[in-house]
């Protein structure tokens, strides 16, 4: 089993849905997580950190559940400049990180 | 402008040519990592270093080099390459403290005949 999973998708919405996002991990020592964006052939940005209480950036709203070991993305009203993959990413320790596959969003016009 | 800058951006070489991917950041960040991406494999951390003179393996550290003598520079050696090191490779460098978000440079994608 990956450290890091994601559904690869693509996922293909138009604008203006919601759409949801998870990853699920295996390493219950996982320390910190965020979700990063990375557009086609360009380099990963951070999108937000991820906290256990839950948190919320505009249209952007992540979850970690520790117990169940998964983390969400939630992205309301899609814009078409949302399109790219989202990646779940990991800090084991230190400056050790684990990134998942990507998933891939597509918002339609 | 704060940044990180990897050169070459792309890069065709063959079997066993000695080569260095440079990265440089002026964030004064003190740590750097470099991460290999794949296709179905997302990316992968090749080495890590927390400091100056500070470096340790990540998740693919074989058939790589690495070398922290100054705190903006992080260069990734590939002594001897190989087909399988065909891949993009990015750089990123972070503070020590806080979130500990990454900057990622623009990458470098490498081809090895």
């Amino acid at each position: 089993r990956k450290e890091v999973e994601q559904d690869p998708g693509p996922f293909n919405v138009p604008e203006g849905a919601t759409v949801a996002f998870n990853c699920t991990y295996s390493n219950s020592a996982s320390q910190s997580f965020f979700w990063y964006r990375q557009d086609c052939r360009k380099e990963p940005k951070l999108l937000m950190s991820v906290y256990s209480s839950g948190n919320e950036d505009g249209r952007f709203t992540a979850q970690l559940n520790r117990a169940s070991q998964y983390i969400s993305l939630l992205i309301r009203d899609s814009k078409l400049s949302d399109s790219a993959t989202y990646l779940c990413v990991l800090r084991r320790g230190g400056q050790n990180f684990v990134f998942g596959p990507g998933t891939r969003l597509s918002v339609l016009p | 402008e704060a940044q990180v800058t990897q050169n070459p951006r792309y890069l065709i070489t063959v079997t066993g040519k000695k080569l260095t991917v440079t990265c440089s950041q002026n964030m004064n960040h003190e740590y750097m990592s470099w991460y290999r991406q794949d296709p179905g494999l997302g990316l992968r951390q090749i080495y890590y270093s927390m400091n100056v003179e500070v470096t340790d393996k990540g998740d693919v550290p074989e058939g790589y080099k690495v070398s922290r003598k100054e705190k903006r520079n992080f260069p990734l050696i590939l002594e001897s390459p190989s087909p399988n090191q065909t891949s993009l490779y990015f750089c990123a460098s972070s503070l020590s403290q806080g979130v500990r978000e990454q900057y990622f440079g623009p990458g470098t994608r490498l081809t090895v005949t």
